[in-house]
């Protein structure tokens, strides 16, 4: 069983689209991530939520937009999309807000043309 | 600001060879130091490094926490095929946030 899987794993569309990701975790897991890597392989936090909670919140876009229907369950929705935010999209979770431990999704390659 | 350096960039090396990937941090509210694998998708986790654990070992692999030095290293011997990929180092902080470095990619030659 994957613990932790994100729909699509690949995402084309053209500039000024909206789009969503779909992540979930069957983990039991009360937290989850969004992390962007940059074509230099940086991994940076976007967002974490636990328990539905949203409890960081990093300088990103406000075109970005995090949604948790529940604590399984973290979706990310993009509006407006720019060039810029071509990008492997990770989810992940960990067992708790204070967990260092995450657990990580296959992945969304999400290109803007 | 808050940053992780990993260092080398790459490595190329044959199968049976020990290599030894450094990460430093210069993170202000340092908690834990984190190292994951990635091959083609999901970065893996490996280890877990803090105050109260600065050395850890599985298998081949092996990770020590320099915390005077504000570093770490991971340890792989008798390198395999299947070691390559890409090694992540991550620093948590007191807010419980990974920040990673750009990690260092591994190439094990037959």
């Amino acid at each position: 069983d994957t613990a932790v899987s994100q729909t699509p794993k690949y995402l084309v569309t053209q500039m000024g689209n909206d789009k969503s990701i779909k992540c979930e975790q069957n983990l039991g897991h009360d937290t989850m991530y969004w992390y962007k890597q940059d074509s230099k392989k940086f991994l940076k936090i976007m967002f974490s939520y636990n328990n539905k909670e949203l409890i960081i919140n990093e300088t990103v876009p406000n075109r970005f937009s995090p949604k948790s229907p529940d604590k399984a369950h973290l979706n990310l929705h993009i509006n407006s999309l720019e060039l810029g935010d071509s990008a492997v999209y990770f989810c992940a979770s960990s067992q708790d807000g204070v967990s260092y431990e995450q657990y990580f999704g296959p992945g969304t390659r999400l290109t803007v043309t | 600001e808050d940053k992780v350096v990993q260092s080398p960039l790459s490595l190329v090396v044959h199968e049976g060879d020990t290599v030894t990937l450094n990460c430093s941090y210069e993170v202000t509210n340092f908690r834990s130091l984190l190292w994951y694998k990635q091959e083609k998708k999901a970065p893996t986790f490996l280890f877990m490094l803090t105050s109260s654990g600065i050395e850890k070992k599985s298998g081949r692999l092996s990770s020590i926490l320099d915390k005077k030095e504000l570093s770490s290293i991971l340890n792989i011997t008798a390198t395999q095929t299947g070691d390559s990929a890409i090694y992540l180092c991550a620093v948590g902080d007191s807010s419980y946030k990974l920040i990673f470095g750009s990690g260092t990619r591994l190439l094990v030659r037959p």
